[in-house]
This record gives C-alpha cells, structure tokens and sequence, in this order.
C-alpha cells in the first residue's frame, strides 16, 4: 500500500531531550516536506526537500533540522525541544512538486502529536 | 477528533446543496494553487489544483476558480454530502525560483459541515 507513515505517532517529552521524528514513504517521491498544525495558524512549513541532500527551510524552520540521505526517508529532528514546538506535525510526499501536472497530489502521514513540558 | 483550528470561517449546508469555499492568496506571484480537505484526526488530502495559467479547472463534484486580478481562490462542491464536512484549506506556491521553488503556503482553513 503506497504510503506515509511516521513514528511515532505521540510523543510527550521535557524541554531539551533532543527527539526524532521519522517519516518515510514507500512511493519513490521525489518532494517531502515537513509541516506543523497548531489551531487558529492551519498548515506551516517548517523544511522540505527537493531530492536526495537537497534541503530548503520553509517558513518556520527556527528550531528544526532536517536530513535526507535516502530518497525514503526525511527525518525531523529537534535538538532542543521547547514549549513553543509542542504541535501536530505532518510529513508529505510528491512525486514532485511542480506547477501544475498530473503528479502533485501529495500524500500527508498520518500526523505525529508532540507535547513538550 | 483533533481540533485543528479556532475561529475558522465556517460554512453549513444542507445534504444536497451545492457548496463554496473561499481563499484570497497572499502572492501575486504564486503559479500553483492546490486545495486540501481535512477530516478530523487525519492527515489533509489533496482534492484539486490549479496553475496561474488557467482559470478553472474541474474534477469530480468539485471545481477551483482562480481570479489573479482580485487574488481569490474558490472550491466549488456539487451535491455536498455529509462525508464532505471537513476542514478545507488552500496552499499557493511562489514563483521564486531558486531554493524557494519547494515552498508551500497554506491559508487558515474554512469549516464546513453538511447537515443530512
């Protein structure tokens, strides 16, 4: 089943104690990106990559690194969790995202509830 | 289910009814509009999309309108069923080229809810 999966799916940390997100895709997608959800702000992104060691931030990126050494996989990581990164994150896949062709849908994971205290 | 915003514009209709979101983008220079509906506690999924170049375009039951003079967005559903009570939100992608040509911009989100 062609998918996004992403681990873990709730995690509640303290601020500081440096985590991973992963997020993996079995479609060969070119694009990933990584988003967060909080109420009242919708969809923001944090980084995204193009392809395999090709990374750009996004519009929140302060706080966040990324990595892409397989075309799979796109790993959040926080180094140094804070209160202001609790939030919904979501990681997507497209084959590539493009402006305007049959191949942009891009596939949301299921979504991973962060609380940092 | 999961909250996914407060103070969203909503929009209820009737089983039946035909429906319309709205978004005004932000970019004059964004060249692809995407909309994507999200049902509680899941993931957004892609509904349609649109390239500046175009005016409208149409899937099943659903169809995007782009006016780039007034910058404005609309999602059209035909027959609204209760399965399409979601929250519905659009992204734009700028045309900066370069490192900014991954970037996406999603709006806050319109809740609808479809009354049987």
């Amino acid at each position: 089943e062609a998918q996004v999966t992403q681990n873990p799916r709730y995690l509640i940390t303290v601020t500081g104690k440096k985590l991973t997100v992963t997020c993996s895709q079995n479609m060969n997608h070119e694009y990933m990106s990584w988003y967060r959800q909080d109420p009242g702000l919708g969809l923001r992104q944090i980084y995204y990559s193009m392809n395999v060691e090709v990374t750009d931030k996004g519009d929140v990126p302060e706080g966040y690194k990324v990595s892409r050494k397989e075309k799979r996989n796109f790993p959040l990581i926080l180094e140094s969790p804070s209160p202001n990164q609790t939030s919904l994150y979501f990681c997507a896949s497209s084959l590539f995202l493009l402006s305007g062709g049959p191949y942009n849908e891009q596939f949301f994971g299921p979504g991973t509830r962060l609380t940092v205290l | 289910g999961e909250s996914v915003g407060l103070h969203l514009p909503t929009l209820s209709v009737q089983e039946g009814d035909n429906s319309i979101i709205n978004c005004a983008y932000s970019n004059s220079a964004s060249d692809y509009f995407i909309w994507y509906k999200q049902e509680s506690g899941k993931g957004p999924q892609f509904i349609i999309d649109i390239r500046s170049n175009m005016d409208k375009r149409q899937g099943q039951r659903v169809t995007v309108l782009l006016n780039k003079t007034v910058k404005h967005l609309s999602l059209q559903i035909a027959a609204t069923q209760p399965g399409d009570s979601a929250v519905y939100f659009c992204a734009e992608k700028p045309n900066a080229g370069g490192t900014s040509y991954g970037k996406l911009t999603f709006g806050q989100g319109t809740i609808l809810t479809v009354h049987p």
